[in-house]
């Protein structure tokens, strides 16, 4: 069965340090891999996704992430974290023949950002 | 603007109390789905619908009804709810399959008291 986990349920870093938000998946077929990030009372908003073209994925707000397969890894990373970056964070992950559209979300990274 | 409106935003109801959250996305999109949210669980998918009067479960649909009789309308129904169905709910919508990546509504915080 698919799985996904975020090491680490709180990340704090301070504005303008480099920000690293961990992912690991268990799949048996190389997957589709997604992070989103959710700000307080609001909706899941898509940060990027991994289907199959690239490894290294870049998305919005200056936020990237490579895909390892050896790792089975799909680490979130910036440069320079910006105090609008605090948030909630949620890896995902799909198997590709997944007819049912079912995303299995990890457990959430809540990203502090001190100034 | 694109979006998955959902309503209401907020919702304190009594047990056993038949209530209905609606959803509706602007989008054409094929895929809808909805999920619920509790705290150190991360997001689970309660059902899921591929297309018009196509549905199917997901991983905790018990307590749950959808229906989909419409391409933009995706309502999740509670027939009797209980204390267990406090949680925070999401419906998103993607255009084909998942990997467009799902477009989510603003949530539904649901108290079953």
């Amino acid at each position: 069965a698919q799985s996904v986990t975020q090491l680490g349920s709180h990340v704090s870093v301070s504005e303008g340090a480099l920000v690293l938000l961990r992912c690991n998946y268990s799949s048996s077929v190389p997957p589709y891999l997604f992070w989103y990030v959710q700000y307080p009372n609001q909706g899941l908003q898509l940060l990027l996704k991994y289907t199959s073209a690239a490894t290294l994925v870049k998305g919005i707000n200056g936020f990237e992430a490579e895909f390892k397969k050896s790792e089975t890894s799909f680490h979130l990373t910036k440069p320079s974290a910006h105090m609008s970056d605090a948030a909630e964070y949620f890896c995902a992950v799909s198997e590709r023949e997944n007819q049912g559209g079912k995303l299995i979300f990890g457990q959430g990274t809540e990203l502090s950002v001190k100034p | 603007e694109a979006q998955v409106t959902q309503n209401p935003r907020y919702l304190i109801t009594v047990t056993g109390k038949k209530l209905t959250v609606t959803c509706s996305q602007n989008m054409n999109h094929e895929y809808m789905s909805w999920y619920r949210q509790d705290p150190g669980l991360g997001l689970r998918q309660i059902y899921y619908s591929m297309n018009v009067e196509v549905t199917d479960k997901g991983d905790v649909p018990e307590g749950y009804k959808v229906s989909r009789k419409e391409k933009r309308n995706f309502p999740l129904i509670l027939e009797s709810p209980s204390p267990n169905q406090t949680s925070l709910y999401f419906c998103a919508s993607s255009p084909q399959g998942v990997s467009g990546g799902y477009t989510f509504g603003s949530g539904t915080r649901l108290t079953v008291v």
